[in-house]
């Protein structure tokens, strides 16, 4: 079993659409994360949820919006896609709220806006 | 701003050799760091971390050293193996921080058979 799933591996939109993307983890573990990763391979968080509560918002513009429907899925709805959002996004989840240890991430969603 | 960078973007090594990945730390309060591999195509993968107040650990085939006094972090890989191809980042962190890591820019190992 997948312990961290995100759906859709892929996603081609065209700028202005909204889109989101989903995120489900099966490790029991209270907190997830969103981050992107840009074409240079640079990873850098985006948002983090503890049992459905945000913790971290770093600086993402509003059209981003996280949402986290119970604490096993946390989802991205992004508005009015613009040409810097294709990335690489992935979703993350972890046991321990403090932050230390293992963050199992997810395979990836490559969004591409065009 | 916060940064943790590698000194190295790519290194090849042959098959059989043992690798070493650097790695420098900007926030010397950071308690915590990760070492994740990432092959093509996947999402990061967990290879070890050490506690900031350690200097180093072992894994099976991995060492990482951390040296507080230069903020510098190394991940050493033996006998590399083809498999082992894949961009290896460092990310620090701080306890209590709700899981903020940060990552550096990511380190391309080539394995040459």
């Amino acid at each position: 079993d997948t312990a961290v799933s995100q759906t859709p591996k892929y996603l081609v939109t065209q700028m202005g659409n909204d889109k989101s993307i989903k995120c489900e983890q099966n490790l029991g573990h209270d907190t997830m994360y969103w981050y992107k990763q840009d074409s240079k391979k640079f990873l850098k968080i985006m948002f983090s949820y503890n049992n459905k509560e945000l913790i971290i918002n770093e600086t993402v513009p509003n059209r981003f919006s996280p949402k986290s429907p119970d604490k096993a899925h946390l989802n991205l709805h992004i508005n009015s896609l613009e040409l810097g959002d294709s990335a690489v996004y992935f979703c993350a989840s972890s046991q321990d709220i403090a932050g230390v240890g293992e963050q199992y991430f997810g395979p990836g969603t490559r969004l591409t806006v065009t | 701003g916060e940064s943790v960078g590698l000194h190295l973007p790519t290194l090849s090594v042959q098959e059989g050799d043992n690798s070493i990945i650097n790695c420098a730390y900007s926030n010397s309060a950071s308690d915590y760091f990760i070492w994740y591999k990432q092959e093509s195509g996947k999402g990061p993968q967990f290879i070890i971390d050490i506690r900031s107040n350690m200097d180093k650990r072992q894994g099976q085939r991995v060492t990482v050293l951390l040296n507080k006094t230069v903020k510098h972090l190394s991940l050493q890989i033996a006998a590399t193996q083809p498999g082992d191809s894949a961009v290896y980042f460092c990310a620090e962190g701080l306890r209590n921080q709700g899981g903020k890591l940060i990552f550096g820019q990511g380190t391309e190992l080539s394995v040459k058979p």
